[in-house]
């Protein structure tokens, strides 16, 4: 079965510091990897993805860092705010033909950032 | 640009009842993916459809149903609903496989 692990569960960092979530897929056949932050009550809002062909990715303050042979894949967040304080996912996602795709969602991490 | 809308926001069902719920992508999206959230956990892939044809299946029982229209709104339907059902139910439409998925609010699904 397609599994996407992510740890920690729970992350709790000081205002300023560096949040570092890491997630672990088994199917190669995963090709899109994206990140969502998730607020109570909210649905999940895309913040950044990469593809394999990539190392690495940064929008911001957001960082994607990927290692296709370990099928490892990592957030960081940088300068990390009160604000970032949300429930975050990686997922992955395998185009598999005539226009079927799905994500693949690991646990979630609850981040909370600290004053 | 309005976001994914998902209607009702909130739902109470009596347990062996039957749901429906809406969802109206983004404009000019055809994909429309549903997954049900349980609480403390991600979102679990329950359907997709892309040009009104259902293009995937989670690993859901056949009380679940779902339908795009042609205008590419979708609904959920389940049947015979089990206390298990409580949830979220989140409706997501993209562009593409690889363009990002845009999630609604969710439906809150509770179950008595």
């Amino acid at each position: 079965q397609q599994q996407v692990k992510q740890s920690p569960q729970s992350l709790i960092v000081q205002k300023g510091g560096i949040s570092i979530i890491n997630c672990a897929y088994e199917n190669t056949a995963f090709d899109y990897f994206p990140w969502y932050q998730q607020f109570p009550g909210k649905g999940p809002a895309l913040l950044i993805a990469i593809r394999p062909d990539v190392s690495e990715k940064k929008e911001g303050r957001f960082t994607i860092s990927f290692n296709k042979s370990a099928k490892q894949f990592s957030l960081h967040i940088m300068d990390s705010q009160p604000g970032d304080s949300a429930t975050y996912f990686c997922a992955a996602s395998a185009y598999s033909g005539a226009g079927s795709y799905q994500l693949t969602f690991g646990k979630g991490t609850k981040l909370s950032v600290i004053p | 640009d309005a976001g994914v809308t998902q209607s009702p926001t909130h739902l109470i069902k009596t347990r062996g009842q039957q749901v429906t719920l809406r969802c109206s992508p983004i404009s000019g999206h055809k994909s429309v993916s549903w997954y049900q959230q349980v609480l403390g956990q991600g979102p679990q892939f329950i359907f997709q459809y892309y040009e009104k044809e259902e293009r995937g299946r989670g690993n859901f029982p056949d009380r679940f149903s779902a339908r795009q229209f042609p205008n590419y709104s979708s609904e959920l339907n389940v049947n015979a609903l089990l206390l298990g059902d409580s949830a979220l139910y989140l409706c997501a439409s993209s562009l593409g496989w690889d363009h990002g998925y845009t999630f609604g609010s969710g439906t809150r699904l509770t179950v008595v």
